[in-house]
């Protein structure tokens, strides 16, 4: 077995602020991605990475980046918050490639934009 | 990209009923499909999944349709349990690649004792 885990995990900033957001896996899984969710929606990606080095854009990469650092872990900058900003930011991996594709999540940060 | 719907958004049920969620999606390609199930403040899990090649899967009380012609696919949960309140989501993707996968929107399953 392995764990996700995302730091921190309430994240209260200023409009306009840069946010960074961390997640760290130990399954040592090829994959990672960032996905938003907000209440009463599903899940939306963002970025994601195919192994270390590698980014790839998600359906909603606009107003964000994203860092690949090492296979283990992989930052999300949220580049200018929005004022009134509420949203859970999961992180999960799986594995490349392959015929099973189950994705493990992490906790979640809790971002709030005063 | 793939697009994925999900209905219904509220689902309440009585226990000891059945509860139905269906999803449909628009890429032939994908060839995966994962149901996550999510409880108030946690992170979403895998319950069960499905694969093209195959038209019917069961886990103990968990029952999960794929019908390809019309890109749909559903879960049943069958005699619902209080436990079984929460959001559910759907996905579909394309396996041998990068996992990508598309979530539906999510349904909010009550379970009414």
């Amino acid at each position: 077995g392995g764990i996700i885990t995302q730091t921190p995990k309430f994240l209260i900033g200023q409009e306009g602020q840069k946010l960074t957001l961390k997640c760290q896996q130990n399954f040592n899984h090829d994959t990672m991605y960032w996905y938003r969710q907000d209440s009463g929606k599903g899940l939306r990606l963002i970025y994601y990475s195919i192994t270390e080095n590698d980014l790839q854009k998600g359906d909603l990469s606009e107003g964000y980046d994203a860092s690949r650092e090492k296979k283990s872990s992989f930052s999300l900058t949220v580049t200018s918050a929005q004022k009134n900003e509420m949203a859970v930011f999961l992180c999960a991996s799986s594995i490349w490639g392959g015929a099973v594709a189950e994705q493990f999540f992490g906790p979640g940060t809790r971002l709030t934009v005063l | 990209g793939e697009q994925v719907e999900q209905l219904p958004s509220i689902l309440r049920v009585q226990e000891g009923s059945s509860a139905s969620i269906n999803c449909s999606y628009e890429d032939s390609a994908s060839n995966y499909f994962p149901w996550y199930k999510q409880e108030p403040g946690e992170n979403p899990k895998l319950i069960i999944d499905i694969r093209s090649n195959m038209e019917r899967k069961q886990i103990q009380e968990l029952i999960v349709l794929l019908d390809k012609k019309a890109k749909r696919f559903s879960l049943h949960i069958t005699d619902t349990q209080p436990g079984d309140s929460a959001m559910y989501f759907c996905a579909a993707s394309e396996t041998g690649g990068n996992n990508k996968l598309t979530f539906g929107q999510g349904t909010v399953l009550s379970v009414i004792p």
